[in-house]
């Protein structure tokens, strides 16, 4: 089946640095999504991409869709304590099921004070 | 307006038995869906209800795995008999539209150890 390759696996950063984490795929995605986690919540969506190329913003975050529609990053941008958490990125064909999203296995963000 | 909920948020149970998860949608929801992540590896998709009819079970693991949702409200995950390799946090989401692009709320999970 399909499957997305997220790196790095973990992070280390002090506060105020900049963060970046990718995904790539073998196949290709109609839409790209990132989602946070915080510890005993459920995945919360940050940023969805729907056209290939697309650089889209919210907030202190970055994203874009590449271009060949196989791969995705995210940057934070002057990382704050609560940005803590496992991030996620999903991708979506509208061939399947509209529910069924491909996740990564995670980045989960430190960030020291 | 309320999330979805799920319940238990942690359950221990002993290989060989019984457990069922039940979720919540966010009211007015046709669309609600099951994932489950398993330590150290990516969410993986269950499946998807609409309103009651069970729109893609793809990702169901085997028949051990039981979903419902009678009368298109609640959904229960019931897992009978209960293996090690279970073991991981369901997930549940819903939408008042198909697909995560309206609004696609995920509950905080359920923790299932399986000992």
């Amino acid at each position: 089946g399909q499957q997305l390759n997220q790196s790095p696996q973990s992070m280390f950063i002090q506060e105020g640095e900049d963060v970046s984490m990718n995904c790539t795929s073998s196949s290709i995605f109609n839409t790209w999504l990132w989602y946070k986690q915080d510890p005993g919540e459920g995945p919360v969506l940050l940023i969805a991409l729907y056209k290939a190329g697309e650089l889209t913003s919210n907030g202190r975050l970055t994203a874009q869709f590449g271009i060949t529609r196989k791969d995705s990053f995210l940057n934070i941008s002057a990382s704050i304590p609560s940005d803590v958490g496992i991030y996620f990125c999903a991708g979506q064909n509208y061939g399947g099921s509209q529910g069924n999203l491909i996740f990564g296995k995670g980045t989960k963000l430190s960030v020291k004070p | 307006e309320a999330g979805v909920t799920q319940f238990p948020s942690h359950s221990v149970i002993e290989k060989g038995q019984t457990v069922t998860l039940r979720c919540d949608p966010i009211s007015g929801h046709d669309n609600l869906y099951w994932y489950r992540r398993v330590m150290g590896k990516e969410i993986k998709f269950l499946l998807h209800f609409v309103k009651e009819s069970k729109q893609d079970e793809s990702g169901m693991p085997n028949n051990r795995f039981l979903a419902e949702r009678t009368g298109g409200t609640y959904s229960t995950l019931k897992v009978q008999p209960a293996e090690l390799e279970d073991s991981g946090v369901y997930f549940c989401a819903s939408s008042s539209r198909q697909g995560p692009l309206y609004g696609y709320t995920f509950g905080s999970g359920t923790r299932l150890t399986v000992v």
